[in-house]
């Protein structure tokens, strides 16, 4: 079965850092485009990065409100991707979700999401 | 960075109904441009991608088409799991921006 699962979620304080990772199963990571989206809590969808399938050279991107706090990345051997924030912010509270996207265009497998809380 | 702008920002409709939203982009786009259904409390699900391309698994009562700057995702005869908040998003520039959101309520 075709499935993203991420995990790592919790509460920090401001200026602290948490690891997320996204488990796939069903495929292989590295043939595709891996994305993270966040959601915080009653506001709509915001795009945080993305890493390029191994193909093309593993090329990441980023949000403009994360650069250089944010960044994704991809473990081979276990099939799973992860998100490192550094210096987090109360306004990164969110629910992070890892999207799987063939090609590049598709966004077709989302995960179910995990809670980032941001507090003093 | 691209501006994307949904319109209406709410819809009231029945079921049965036809509805049509849209997307304006800041910038040509070309067809980057993708629909997200989410139903209250539950992860965004794919509806669209390249501007008019249904998803796999995805009802035909949904179509998609655009392209450029300007947008539109229309369902046909709505049902009790339409009513939910659609986003769209476009994935020529980076960053990728989604638009704010229509929210589709029962009339």
């Amino acid at each position: 079965e075709v499935q993203l699962v991420e995990a790592g979620g919790g509460l920090v304080q401001p200026g602290e850092s948490l690891r997320l990772s996204c488990a796939v199963s069903g495929f292989t990571s590295s043939d595709y485009f891996m994305d993270w989206v966040r959601q915080a809590p009653g506001k709509g969808l915001e795009w945080v990065g993305r890493i390029a399938r191994k193909l093309g050279g593993d090329d990441r991107a980023y949000a403009a409100s994360v650069k250089g706090r944010f960044t994704v990345s991809r473990d081979d051997s276990n099939n799973s991707v992860g998100l490192q924030m550094n210096n987090l912010q109360i306004e990164d509270t969110a629910v992070y979700y890892c999207v799987r996207s063939p090609l590049g265009n598709v966004f077709d497998i989302w995960g179910q999401g995990t809670m980032v809380t941001v507090s003093p | 960075d691209v501006q994307v702008t949904q319109s209406p920002s709410s819809l009231s409709a029945s079921v049965g109904d036809k509805v049509t939203m849209t997307c304006r982009a800041s910038q040509d786009v070309r067809t980057s441009l993708a629909w997200f259904r989410q139903k209250p409390g539950k992860v965004p699900e794919s509806l669209i991608y390249a501007g008019s391309t249904l998803q796999s698994g995805v009802p035909s009562r949904f179509s998609g088409s655009g392209s450029g700057t300007y947008f539109t995702l229309t369902i046909d005869s709505l049902q009790p799991e339409d009513f939910a908040t659609y986003f769209c998003l476009q994935y020529y520039f980076f960053p990728f921006i989604f638009g704010q959101g229509t929210n589709l309520e029962i009339k």
